[in-house]
């Protein structure tokens, strides 16, 4: 079955700190993975996926396919930062995407 | 530009009422889909098309239905609202194989 857990409801990072958001996943082929944000009262946005291989907002992401992890990660937490945080998976065989359940990041000033 | 609109974007009803919101993008997208977000479960999967007259079941689909006459809009219909579908409802589109496009949601509170 394919799931994505975020282990973390809350993550509470001081500004400047690094930021590290898990991911983990559970699919049998070659998922696709991403992180989607979503700041206060706005709609979900894409912050990246793993085949762009980008750096978004100064956050990577690598998949690992060896602990199926997909963890997002910030060297240096802005406050704009805060928001809530989704992983998610889309299996090779159709376009649906399976969210987790999502990790709010407040940075602290 | 092209984008993805919900309306309304807030709406009250009362308990067995029958309750329709309106998803429309002007992308083009042959993939639409319905989703609800709750504390402590984040986004389910209600609804889903891959193109006209194609609809099928996500995750949570019990109490609620969609048609898909046009490439434009996919509304969802409540058919007798209940309490427990208070919540703030999303639509996304995309084209195959390709990253979901959110609208803004709408926010349902039934009574």
């Amino acid at each position: 079955a394919q799931r994505v857990t975020q282990p973390e409801k809350l993550l509470s990072v001081f500004k400047g700190a690094p930021v590290e958001l898990k991911c983990n996943y559970s699919y049998s082929g070659s998922p696709e993975l991403f992180w989607y944000v979503q700041y206060s009262r706005q709609r979900l946005q894409l912050l990246l996926r793993h085949i762009s291989r980008e750096s978004i907002k100064g956050f990577t992401a690598d998949l690992n396919k060896g602990e199926t992890s997909f963890h997002l990660k910030k060297p240096f937490a802005q406050e704009e930062d805060s928001a809530m945080y989704y992983c998610a998976l889309m299996a090779n065989r159709d376009d649906k995407i399976i969210f987790g359940k999502g990790t709010r990041l407040h940075i602290l000033p | 530009d092209a984008e993805i609109t919900q309306s309304p974007r807030h709406k009250i009803t009362e308990t067995g009422r029958q309750v329709t919101l309106a998803c429309h993008q002007t992308w083009n997208h042959n993939n639409m889909f319905w989703y609800r977000q709750d504390l402590g479960h984040g986004l389910r999967l209600i609804h889903y098309s891959y193109g006209v007259h194609d609809t099928n079941k996500g995750e949570v689909s019990d109490g609620y239905s969609v048609s898909r006459s046009n490439t434009e809009d996919l509304p969802l219909t409540l058919e007798s609202a209940a309490s427990s579908q208070t919540s703030v409802y999303f639509c996304a589109s995309s084209e195959s194989k390709e990253t979901q496009y959110f609208g803004p949601g709408t926010r349902l509170l039934v009574l």
